[in-house]
């Protein structure tokens, strides 16, 4: 069980808008840490999509958006393409682990209808 | 052009130990650091190991730690993992990965390589 909760899938047609969740808790993202998310299509390796909570790396269409609220954070994609077809990931710090405190949700699977 | 390229992946038997490496060009590999990242086939992702650019740092999670050593080789743009006691549980795709920063305490993953697979099973 992840400690960042991720829908395990969500799906829209083209051209609409969907968001995917990640919740966390008062030790990950309540406490301020940074969410980043990947995004990993189809037989591929994952990819940065969003850091720091709302920041696109060169070459990410501006489609994609991060969001972050509370003990929760969001993708948000808009105009959805049939090429967004991927699983989406999160990724925070959480101070009440051992170890690093890095940790993934458990990802959601993106179908564009 | 960024390129993280590994290796040492293998079919291996429970208890036994296997070396991962993974050979970086296209950056200056000694001002970041580095991580092992793991995905068991159809799961998701999982944070394995951890390294600083100076090797001053080293982090693992709870399900290697004692197990699993990571290192790296700066004169040769390498990383390492070796993996000792390996257990069905830690078969997945093994990917390197590229910090933006040189410590890794808070990562974040900007470059995946494409990964090498470890099967753990008798």
């Amino acid at each position: 069980q992840s400690v960042l909760t991720q829908p395990p899938s969500v799906s829209g047609a083209p051209g609409q808008r969907v968001t995917i969740s990640c919740t966390g808790s008062s030790s990950n993202i309540g406490a301020g840490s940074d969410v980043h998310w990947y995004q990993q299509l189809p037989g591929t390796v994952p990819k940065l999509l969003i850091y720091g909570n709302n920041n696109r790396p060169s070459g990410v269409p501006d489609r994609f958006s991060g969001s972050k609220s509370g003990t929760s954070a969001s993708l948000a994609i808009t105009g959805l393409q049939a090429e967004d077809e991927a699983d989406y990931y999160c990724q925070s710090y959480d101070s009440s682990l051992s170890g690093s405190g890095v940790v993934f949700g458990g990802g959601t699977k993106l179908t564009v209808l | 052009e960024v390129q993280l390229v590994e290796s040492g992946g293998n079919l291996v038997q429970p208890g036994r130990s296997l070396r991962l490496s993974c050979a970086v060009s296209g950056f200056t590999f000694d001002d970041f650091a580095m991580h092992w990242v793991r995905q068991a086939p159809g799961k998701g992702l999982e944070w394995v190991s951890g390294i600083s650019w100076n090797s001053g740092i080293m982090n693992y999670a709870d399900s290697v730690r004692g197990r699993f050593t990571i290192s790296r080789d700066n004169a040769k743009n390498s990383l390492s993992l070796q993996m000792n006691s390996l257990r069905a549980d830690d078969t997945a795709f093994y990917y390197c990965a590229k910090d933006n920063a040189g410590e890794p305490l808070l990562p974040i993953f900007v470059f995946w390589g494409q990964g090498t697979l470890v099967t753990v099973s008798s």
